[in-house]
């Protein structure tokens, strides 16, 4: 199957460690990429691949993959961290194209 | 820089279709995938399929075959998404993201949407 599970909502205080799951058969072998989304903007990556940042990404965005699980940590998470987070994974059906997990809003207190 | 720039809205009623464009800059047009992604109000992203700006090859998600079409004007460097047969569930933001790598994992790129509205 090509679904992937995100739980729908977080939250953390501020300054404190989160961590967003993404659960999916094609994780095994595959990296997720992580996009945040925030009210009114299009989507923008923070992660991909093992564990990569692309540039002008805070270093307190990290990832890993474990198994059918990937998640993305945030290590002192910031107010403007509020966002809804989106993994997605490549499908070998459609190469290049992808499957989005369905999201997961964090809320930072 | 590399822009994706899409029009902001369009309106059709039940059975129309319609066509978003997303006209690119800053980089060679034919040289990365550009994909199509849709998001309904207060929902998450969905992958629509993608358009290789080069040969105009073409891959939709499964849910999308036969009712979306992608095709692309290299002259004025546009990819278009054509969806017909507009239904009350497609009043949906759509995105073109461009692929970076080709690989489907790194979109680097997006436009900021199109919002199609659906309404008699």
């Amino acid at each position: 199957s090509s679904e992937l599970t995100q739980d729908p909502a977080v939250s953390v205080a501020l300054g404190q460690t989160v961590r967003i799951t993404c659960r999916g058969d094609s994780l095994r072998g595959n990296y997720a990429s992580w996009y945040q989304q925030k009210p009114g903007q299009a989507p923008v990556i923070v992660m991909y691949g093992k564990n990569n940042r692309p540039s002008g990404i805070p270093a307190r965005f990290s990832g890993s993959t474990s198994g059918t699980t990937a998640s993305l940590t945030i290590t002192g998470a910031a107010a403007e961290d509020e966002a809804d987070y989106y993994c997605k994974v490549r499908d070998s059906t459609t190469f290049p194209g992808v499957v989005f997990g369905g999201g997961t809003r964090l809320t930072v207190l | 820089q590399v822009q994706l720039v899409q029009y902001g809205a369009e309106v059709k009623k039940p059975g129309a279709s319609v066509k978003v464009s997303c006209k690119t800059s800053g980089y060679p047009f034919t040289g990365y995938y550009l994909h199509w992604v849709r998001q309904a109000p207060g929902q998450g992203l969905e992958w629509m399929g993608w358009i290789n700006p080069d040969s105009g090859a073409t891959k939709y998600a499964q849910k999308f075959q036969g009712w979306v079409t992608m095709t692309r004007d290299t002259s004025v460097s546009t990819a278009f998404m054509e969806l017909s047969s507009l239904r009350s569930d497609d009043p949906a933001v759509y995105y073109c993201a461009r692929d970076l790598r080709g690989d489907g994992i790194y979109f680097d790129s997006w436009g900021q949407g199109t919002l199609v509205t659906v309404s008699t």
